[in-house]
């Protein structure tokens, strides 16, 4: 299972496009990269998932590299409400098995 | 439709008493999955069941922790003669096989404290 390293912690205002990058250099071929997001006393909810290039949904973008060793999900204009803890993960395939979970990274968006 | 839901909620218990905390899946999802969750920390694996049996439980950190799914749907995980370390947030999740995302759906959870 390829191991992720992210960012403890992101502070931001609110309007503001966020960025946070993933580093996943041992990314296997079949491993797809998957980003949940998690207010507290929920539980993690799904936001992404790519291969590779570009992805964009209604919430967020993703973007991935070539070498696909790194990922960065981008939050366009921020708001208070997008305080949480964002988790990047990689998993075998398009998900599914042991879906293994890091520390995260805790966005704060200030007003 | 409805969500995971998990029960209780919350829990109170003390020190070496027995604990089940029960989880109803999303109707139709074949997959499911326990984390515990302790503050500050990312959800930690603990088993996954595909179906009724337990595909990977690599996760349960010692004999007092077991999973049933007897019927493919509702699962429980067990909890014997608890102790403190084992207060946490414990997270349901349940995902269908065959999908083209690795969307797991989670529960709210439910929160354990060991006194």
């Amino acid at each position: 299972l390829a191991k992720t390293t992210q960012p403890i912690s992101m502070d931001s205002y609110e309007g503001q496009e966020v960025n946070i990058t993933c580093s996943h250099n041992n990314i296997a071929t079949n491993d797809y990269i998957t980003w949940y997001q998690q207010f507290p006393s929920q539980g993690p909810r799904f936001i992404i998932q790519g291969y590779k290039t570009k992805v964009t949904n209604e919430v967020a973008s993703l973007f991935i590299p070539a070498d696909r060793k790194s990922s960065t999900l981008s939050l366009p204009r921020v708001s208070l409400s997008d305080t949480a803890v964002y988790y990047c993960l990689v998993l075998w395939g398009t998900g599914g098995f042991k879906t293994i979970f890091g520390a995260g990274t805790r966005l704060f968006v200030k007003a | 439709g409805a969500g995971v839901s998990q029960t209780p909620s919350n829990k109170v218990t003390e020190k070496g008493k027995y604990v089940e905390l029960r989880c109803d899946p999303i109707s139709g999802h074949t997959a499911l999955y326990w984390y515990r969750q302790s503050l500050g920390q990312g959800p930690e694996f603990l088993i996954y069941f595909q179906g009724t049996g337990a595909a990977d439980d690599s996760g349960l950190p010692n004999d007092r922790f077991f999973a049933v799914r007897p019927e493919g749907s509702v699962s429980t995980l067990k909890i014997q003669r608890t102790e403190r370390g084992d207060s946490a947030v414990y997270l349901c999740a349940s995902s269908a096989t065959g999908q083209n995302t690795g969307e797991l759906f989670f529960g709210e959870g439910s929160r354990l404290t060991v006194l």
